[in-house]
């Protein structure tokens, strides 16, 4: 079946370092989209990536979809406490004309202050 | 304010039991979906669902069931045949003309522990 890889699992950094968590698909990806769930809570959409190559940026949050449409990318600068959470990115494939939402493992980023 | 209510928060079933959880959306969307979380594995999908009165499992389905009766409700029943039920349960809804800018929109989950 289809499978979303993330890594890694779990990130620990001091307050103002950098960030980054990486999504790999086996196969080519539709759309890809990110999401933010803060520790107690419930995922919240942040982001969907379309086109091979694409870059967008929030504030201090890039992304990143790969040129073949099979991995992307979340890259923080200067990480502040509100960003602890767990990361997840959720592969769109297109399964008989239908959009499938797979998920990655998450990374769990924890932020020393 | 729309949004997607999940209830109860938190819910404990005794070996053996079946329990449901609801979830209503007051969003007007179509699909809405049922999602599983255990610690470090991510959202495993149970029952999705695109229309009224339809719905197709996923990719853990088996011992669970759906109903999608009205545009607005999508509950989950999870059986005695589900051996390990403990865990974080998810409810989203989305918009195929809207998931681009607003993604799936999820509920405030149900924790789930069976005793």
């Amino acid at each position: 079946g289809q499978q979303v890889m993330q890594i890694p699992q779990y990130q620990h950094v001091q307050e103002g370092e950098d960030f980054t968590t990486y999504c790999n698909s086996s196969t080519t990806l539709s759309n890809i989209q990110w999401y933010k769930q803060r520790p107690g809570g419930h995922p919240v959409f942040l982001i969907q990536l379309v086109k091979s190559g694409e870059v967008k940026k929030q504030k201090r949050l890039t992304f990143q979809f790969g040129e073949a449409k099979k991995n992307s990318s979340l890259h923080i600068t200067a990480t502040q406490t509100t960003d602890v959470g767990t990361y997840f990115c959720a592969g769109i494939f297109l399964i008989q004309g239908a959009q499938k939402l797979v998920f990655g493992q998450g990374t769990r980023l924890t932020i020393n202050p | 304010d729309g949004g997607i209510t999940q209830s109860p928060k938190y819910l404990f079933r005794k070996e053996g039991q079946n329990v449901t959880l609801s979830c209503e959306q007051n969003l007007n969307h179509d699909a809405m979906y049922w999602y599983r979380q255990d610690p470090g594995q991510g959202l495993r999908l149970i029952y999705y669902s695109q229309i009224v009165n339809d719905f197709q499992k996923g990719d853990i389905a088996e011992g669970y069931s759906v109903s999608r009766e009205k545009k607005e409700s999508f509950p989950l029943t999870v059986t005695s045949a589900q051996k390990n039920p403990t865990a974080f349960y998810l409810c989203a809804s989305s918009s195929p003309g809207q998931a681009q800018v607003y993604g799936y929109t999820f509920g405030s989950g149900t924790r789930l522990t069976v005793v």
